[in-house]
């Protein structure tokens, strides 16, 4: 079976801090790994995916993910916190056997000023 | 092109009365998702096509729950005798579909449920 668990349901940081956002997964086989980032009354868009290649995933508005194996982790990072960064997350796993996704339960950031 | 659509944005109902939710995927997309959102929570799988095959009905959670596609294009969520525990924002998503090629999923904007 395959899921994802984000610890902690809300992240505060200051501008310009260092953000760190918490996905680990349980998979029985190779999993590929996504971020979302939902804007308020927004649908989701997607931040940035791991499908087997580089560990560490660039990702849009300087979000980047490194996929550790050992730790079958896959945590959202990014050096400076903006204002404009507020909102949800989700850490998605999809197998290579489906479509199927499952999705996080989210993590809601608020950046402060 | 243009992205996933969703109407109504909102939909404001009774309880018991029966509701169809739209979802317009991108053009090619041959999978279809539907998700359920309540207030302060992930996401919950509903419903899966993708493209003539039977859909993956796993996620419905009771027979008030039905989907309709036709076939690579639109879909209707209907939800009959709805109960206020319906009340969520129901998201619709669409991917290109190609099994093995691990294609991200394009989200619409959702609709926003409330049953009184």
């Amino acid at each position: 079976a395959q899921s994802v668990t984000q610890l902690g349901s809300h992240v505060s940081v200051s501008e310009g801090a260092l953000v760190l956002l918490r996905c680990n997964y349980s998979s029985s086989v190779p999993p590929y790994l996504f971020w979302y980032v939902q804007y308020p009354n927004q649908g989701l868009q997607l931040l940035l995916k791991y499908t087997s290649a580089a560990t560490l995933v660039k990702g849009i508005n300087g979000f980047e993910a490194e996929f550790k194996k050992s730790e079958t982790s896959f945590h959202l990072t990014k050096p400076s916190a903006h204002m404009s960064d507020a909102a949800e997350y989700f850490c998605a796993v999809i197998t290579n056997t489906g479509n199927q996704f499952y999705f996080g339960t989210g993590t809601s950031l608020t950046v402060i000023p | 092109g243009a992205g996933v659509s969703q109407s109504p944005s909102n939909k404001v109902t009774e309880k018991g009365k029966d509701v169809e939710l739209r979802c317009d995927p991108i053009s090619g997309h041959t999978a279809l998702y539907w998700y359920r959102q309540r207030l302060g929570q992930g996401l919950e799988f509903l419903i899966y096509f993708q493209g003539n095959s039977a859909p993956d009905k796993s996620g419905l959670p009771s027979d008030r729950f039905s989907a309709e596609r036709t076939g690579e294009s639109v879909s209707t969520l209907t939800i009959q005798r709805t109960q206020q525990e319906d009340s969520a924002v129901y998201l619709c998503a669409s991917s290109p579909g190609l099994v093995g090629s691990y294609n991200e999923q394009f989200f619409g904007p959702g609709t926003r449920l409330t049953v009184l």
